[in-house]
C-alpha cells in the first residue's frame, strides 16, 4: 500500500481568502477523517467519512469550513474567508473499517495565514 | 468533552535507559492507540490495543490498556537517538451503529534524548 497522501504541504495566504487540500487515504480505505493541530497540541478531530457519506463533524468545524468525498476515494477539505486562526497543521488519516479501525496518518498541510 | 492527561509534559533521558509515559481519561475508551511525531510530519502509528488489560509489544515498545478502560501505558526499553520525538496517545470510542468516533489525543510527552 501506498501511504495517505496531502497535498500541499505547505499553504501560506492572505487573511480572507479561500483555500481548498486533498487528501488521497491508502486505497480501500473506507474511512477518512480530518484534523487540525496546532502548535504543541495533539491533533483534533474535524470530520469524518463513511465512503461518501459525511457521518460526523466536529464543533470545531465552523460554517466557513467544508469538507467533501465525492466518489468515497480522495477527500478535500475547503476553508472560506480564511482568518489568522486559522494557521495549522490540517491532517488527514484513514482506515479500513472492516479489517480495523487503526488510522494511518498523511504529512499533512501546513497552513499559514498572513 | 473528553480529555486525556498524557505524562510527563516532556522527558530527558539518557541514550540505553528505558521511558515510561502514561495517558489517563476521564471516559472510557474502546481502544487505545499511541503514534510518534516527527517535526514537519503525521503521526505515525506505533501500537493499537482492543481490550482491557491487553499487553502489546512493538519491538521495544511495550503498551498496556488499562483494566479500568481509562488509562494506556507506553515503554520503550534501551532507548536510542531515532526515538526522539512526540509520542501522543490517543483513544478511540466506538457507537452502536458500528462507526467510530474521531480520536481524542493527549497533549504528547517530548521525549529528548541525550548521547
Amino acid at each position: 500500500d501506498t501511504g495517505v497522501s496531502q497535498d500541499p504541504r505547505h499553504k501560506i495566504t492572505k487573511r480572507g481568502q479561500n483555500v481548498t487540500f486533498r487528501c488521497d487515504p491508502i486505497s480501500e480505505h473506507n474511512r477518512l477523517y480530518w484534523y487540525r493541530q496546532t502548535l504543541g497540541q495533539g491533533p483534533e478531530f474535524l470530520t469524518y467519512f463513511q465512503n461518501e457519506a459525511q457521518l460526523e463533524k466536529s464543533r470545531l468545524l465552523s460554517d466557513r469550513f467544508s469538507a467533501e468525498r465525492p466518489k468515497g476515494s480522495f477527500s478535500t477539505l475547503e476553508i472560506q474567508r480564511t482568518e489568522q486562526g486559522d494557521s495549522a497543521m490540517y491532517l488527514c488519516a484513514s482506515s479500513h473499517g472492516v479489517r480495523g479501525n487503526e488510522q494511518f496518518f498523511g504529512p499533512g498541510t501546513r497552513l499559514t495565514v498572513l | 468533552g473528553q480529555q486525556l492527561n498524557q505524562s510527563p509534559q516532556s522527558m530527558f533521558i539518557q541514550e540505553g535507559e528505558d521511558v515510561s509515559m502514561n495517558c489517563t481519561s476521564s471516559s472510557i475508551f474502546n481502544t487505545w492507540l499511541w503514534y510518534k511525531q516527527d517535526p514537519g510530519e503525521g503521526p505515525v502509528l506505533l501500537i493499537a490495543l482492543y481490550k482491557a488489560g491487553e499487553l502489546t509489544s512493538n519491538g521495544r515498545l511495550t503498551a498496556q490498556f488499562g483494566i479500568t478502560r481509562k488509562d494506556s501505558f507506553l515503554n520503550i526499553s534501551a532507548s536510542i537517538p531515532s526515538d526522539v520525538g512526540i509520542y501522543f496517545c490517543a483513544g478511540q470510542s466506538f457507537y452502536s451503529g458500528g462507526g467510530a468516533d474521531g480520536l481524542t489525543f493527549g497533549k504528547g510527552t517530548h521525549l529528548i534524548i541525550q548521547p
